[in-house]
């Protein structure tokens, strides 16, 4: 059984470029949480994602980021014009039949903007 | 909002030696988690807390959740350089499956 899988697991993009990132929850997961780490920073909650549903944004900044969760294909979380200080890892968990079960992580995306 | 501290926020121990982490909740544990990160990679579950009081062991790592449920400790009996790492604790915070974690204890263990 896969674990969860992110791409591209290193991204490098210019300032005013877009940044998206995938992510495919195990197998039977249906539940989609990203956060983010950045450089010195601890890992922080961005958004929570059922199928074709925004549960919790409450981490996601205003402008800029979106993320969704559609019926057939990966998890997107998608940036727009990015700024240096979007540079960072991104991880990806899910989890399976409800929020409160074990959250499995994948890789990371690490996000480079010049 | 809930905050979790972990010490210390860096450890070095030699080969052989057991070692504590400690996480502290500023409020109740409804759910407490223990990952592991290698520099560079994701996040790789150990163990989860629920009931005050539970102990839960894997390996030569033991967690433990107190009975107030506000505090955690993770020990490492007879560490090894594999042990290395940084160990984060995360707790759910509110009902929407979010987790909030600590920000990480580093390891390193010397041959």
């Amino acid at each position: 059984n896969a674990g969860v899988m992110q791409n591209p697991r290193h991204l490098v993009r210019r300032r005013g470029q877009e940044a998206r990132l995938r992510c495919s929850p195990m197998k039977g997961h249906s539940h989609v949480y990203w956060y983010r780490q950045l450089p010195e920073e601890g890992l922080k909650f961005m958004v929570y994602l059922q199928k074709e549903n925004i549960i919790d944004e409450s981490g996601m900044p205003k402008e800029r980021f979106s993320a969704e969760f559609p019926k057939e294909g990966p998890s997107i979380l998608r940036i727009q014009q990015v700024v240096r200080g979007d540079s960072a890892a991104y991880f990806c968990a899910s989890s399976g039949l409800s929020a409160a079960d074990t959250q499995y992580f994948g890789p990371g995306t690490r996000l480079t903007v010049l | 909002s809930q905050e979790l501290e972990q010490s210390p926020q860096s450890l070095i121990v030699q080969e052989g030696k057991n070692l504590t982490i400690n996480c502290t909740s500023s409020k109740t544990l409804y759910g407490l988690y223990w990952y592991k990160q290698k520099y560079g990679e994701g996040l790789i579950f150990l163990m989860m807390l629920q009931k005050g009081g539970e102990e839960k062991s894997h390996e030569k790592i033991t967690a433990k959740l107190d009975e107030k449920k506000q505090q955690s400790s993770l020990h490492i009996t007879a560490s090894q350089p594999s042990h290395a790492g940084i160990y984060l604790c995360g707790a759910l915070s509110g009902n929407t499956g979010k987790l909030i974690f600590g920000q990480g204890t580093t390891l390193q263990v010397k041959p």
